[in-house]
């Protein structure tokens, strides 16, 4: 089936500082790409969608200065989150659209100190 | 905005029992989707279904659109199924849209 990557899987920062983490659909071209973010013990909650080559939109409550999302390929979108704070430690899922369903990524750990 | 309800919440059981996961939606649905998620976080997509049933080795799902419900299935069960089972829906009305999800049914067999 198909796969979709994460990088990195987890990472560990200290506040103020900036996190770039990469959605990749290995095998397949992904006109839109899916950014989920997960606090614990929560669902599932959908922050943004990414269609390649446009501006992605984000759902309510979800700065998009903040997290800045780019989509610059079929196969590439990537979650910044920029100056980073400790409420912003979450499980960050990217899923991507093939022509029919969503595959998802295996999600990145992000831990801010 | 749809309104994803999983039961039960929780759920404990003794490995070969069967086991069904039940999920009831608010609006009208493009597809819905089960998914499994294991305790590193990462997810597996089970199902895809908008209508009708589908069955994967000892996994079945069916949906029932008039009722707005689906569940899962699990045949004989086996330690190795536990895990945090996800119904999530894609909105009607055409577009890329992103899932809405239940809280999850944290599923545990025991041997």
């Amino acid at each position: 089936g198909a796969v979709v990557s994460q990088h990195p899987s987890r990472v560990i920062c200290k506040s103020g500082t900036s996190v770039k983490i990469e959605c990749r659909s290995l095998d397949f071209q992904a006109t839109t790409m899916f950014w989920y973010r997960q606090f614990p013990k929560q669902s599932l909650m959908l922050m943004a969608t990414s269609n390649e080559g446009s501006k992605a939109t984000y759902e309510q409550g979800v700065e998009k200065d903040k997290f800045l999302i780019n989509h610059a390929s079929l196969t590439l979108s990537t979650l910044t989150v920029t100056s980073a704070h400790p409420e912003d430690s979450s499980f960050y899922i990217c899923s991507a659209r093939g022509r029919s369903e969503q595959f998802f990524g295996p999600g990145t750990r992000l831990t801010v100190l | 905005k749809n309104e994803v309800e999983q039961s039960p919440q929780n759920l404990t059981a003794q490995e070969g029992e069967f086991i069904t996961i039940n999920c009831s939606y608010s609006v009208g649905i493009s597809a819905l989707h089960w998914l499994q998620q294991h305790p590193g976080g990462g997810i597996v997509s089970l199902f895809m279904l908008s209508s009708g049933k589908k069955k994967h080795g000892r996994l079945i799902a069916t949906i029932n659109i008039q009722e707005k419900h689906s569940s899962l299935h699990i045949t004989a069960s086996h330690p190795r199924d536990s895990a945090v089972y996800i119904c999530a829906v894609g909105n009607s009305g055409g577009g890329a849209d992103g899932l809405t999800f239940g809280k999850g049914t944290h599923l545990i067999i025991q041997p």
